[in-house]
């Protein structure tokens, strides 16, 4: 089955600074990547997603760019705001899976 | 439109108790799941439904039951609690198939076996 490695697994950053998280997945099959942000004891919610016809999404200060020869993704944000405090979650499918395969997660703190 | 709703918010059992965690969505979503959240390990697939009287086990299956009598309703049953059930629990749904739709999550069910 799918395996989603997530990296780092905690993100320190200074405000206005960016943030970079990678995601590496093992099926070259699968065609979706949607990147979810959980905040402090909330429910994860959909910010992004890319699927593998395009190479970068972009949505103001997040994207996503996707390198499917090596099987990553990265989640980029830019000029970070302590707002962007929160845990983010990678993962990976394909239509006719069962479900998203979910990386571990990274934990981001933005420092004001 | 109330999305995706779970009851309880949090819940301590003891060892070898049963219950049931709610799951309601009010979207009219086929797919509906259920995932453990536990720390440094994301979000594991319990179980999950493609429609009303069709449920399947995901990754993390032993130790719980599912049923889907209504589009709405997606029932988590745990038969006999064990401490290793300890962890915070999402329901989810989505318009279609799982493996594409954006996912809808519910506020999550804290649940602690002692």
């Amino acid at each position: 089955g799918e395996n989603v490695e997530q990296h780092p697994s905690t993100l320190s950053v200074q405000e206005g600074d960016s943030a970079v998280i990678k995601c590496t997945y093992s099926d070259s099959a699968s065609n979706y990547f949607p990147w979810y942000k959980q905040e402090l004891g909330k429910r994860p919610q959909l910010i992004i997603d890319i699927r593998s016809n395009v190479g970068e999404k972009k949505d103001q200060r997040i994207a996503v760019t996707l390198n499917k020869t090596a099987k990553h993704f990265s989640l980029h944000i830019t000029e970070t705001q302590p707002e962007d405090s929160a845990v983010y979650f990678c993962a990976a499918s394909m239509r006719g899976r069962r479900a998203l395969t979910f990386g571990s997660g990274t934990r981001l703190q933005v420092q004001p | 439109n109330a999305g995706v709703t779970q009851t309880p918010k949090f819940q301590v059992l003891k060892t070898g108790q049963s219950m049931t965690l709610q799951c309601a969505q009010d979207m009219n979503h086929e797919y509906m799941s259920w995932y453990r959240q536990d720390p440094g390990m994301g979000l594991r697939l319990i179980h999950y439904s493609v429609g009303a009287g069709i449920t399947d086990q995901g990754e993390v299956p032993n130790g719980y039951n599912v049923s889907r009598s209504t589009t709405e309703d997606f029932p988590l049953r745990l038969l006999s609690a064990a401490p290793s059930q300890t962890s915070v629990y999402f329901c989810a749904s989505s318009r279609s198939g799982g493996g594409t739709d954006t996912q809808y999550f519910g506020p999550g069910t804290r649940l602690t076996v002692l």
